[in-house]
């Protein structure tokens, strides 16, 4: 069955610096989300993505946060300076085209800033 | 705005019990629901959904769901648990009429089964 991958699967990175999530979505799908989850917490939107362009965004994605298809597989999440509140795991979904499809998460990545 | 409410951040079964597990819904328009079970150091899984065709959703493992208006209800049941069912879940809901349909989670049931 396709799957959602999510590289790497931890990431240990200093405060400050940028850092980089990568996914490569179901093939097919044409629509594309993250979510995170503080340790402890609910899972929260951060955004979703569709035709190149993002969708929607929630109050957590500022402008530390972007998103990019960089070619017509991976789908990816930069932080520009991290901080230490954005310590958490970072899920990617994708869904296929069309009102009663779900969303397919991959494993995440645990992000742990220093 | 859509939200959804899990009771029981913790519930405990024997194996071979009942489980139910708890999800209500608030929504101004007919919502998209769907249960999420996450077992210890992997992604979210889906396990069933509902989309506004029957109201009674089967879905894998066992579990099935009812979704009643009438009390904004959606709640995760299987007949009999076993061991490998010890995991999180979490219902989501989600808009029906936006195209994008972000889920928006509950904060999640820690299912523990003891033998």
């Amino acid at each position: 069955e396709p799957e959602v991958t999510q590289t790497p699967s931890h990431q240990v990175t200093q405060m400050g610096q940028e850092v980089i999530l990568r996914c490569v979505p179901i093939s097919n799908h044409l629509y594309f989300y993250w979510y995170r989850q503080i340790l402890g917490q609910k899972v929260e939107f951060l955004v979703s993505f569709y035709n190149n362009e993002i969708s929607e965004k929630s109050e957590i994605f500022d402008d530390q946060f972007s998103v990019e298809r960089p070619d017509g597989s991976n789908f990816t999440l930069k932080i520009r300076s991290t901080k230490l509140e954005d310590s958490a795991m970072y899920f990617c979904a994708s869904r296929d085209t069309g009102l009663y499809q779900p969303q397919h998460f991959g494993d995440g990545t645990r992000l742990s800033i220093l | 705005a859509q939200s959804v409410t899990q009771l029981g951040s913790h519930v405990s079964v024997s194996e071979g019990a009942l489980v139910l597990l708890r999800c209500n819904y608030s929504s101004s328009v007919p919502p998209y629901l769907f249960w999420y079970v996450q077992y210890p150091n992997q992604g979210l899984q889906l396990l069933l959904k509902y989309t506004s065709a029957a109201t009674l959703v089967k879905g894998i493992n066992g579990f099935e769901a009812e979704f009643k208006k009438s009390e904004t209800s959606f709640h995760l049941t299987k007949p009999s648990a076993h061991m490998s069912d010890a995991a999180e879940y979490f219902c989501a809901v989600s808009d029906r009429f936006t195209g994008f349909q972000k889920l928006v989670f509950g904060t999640g049931t820690r299912l523990l089964v003891s033998p």
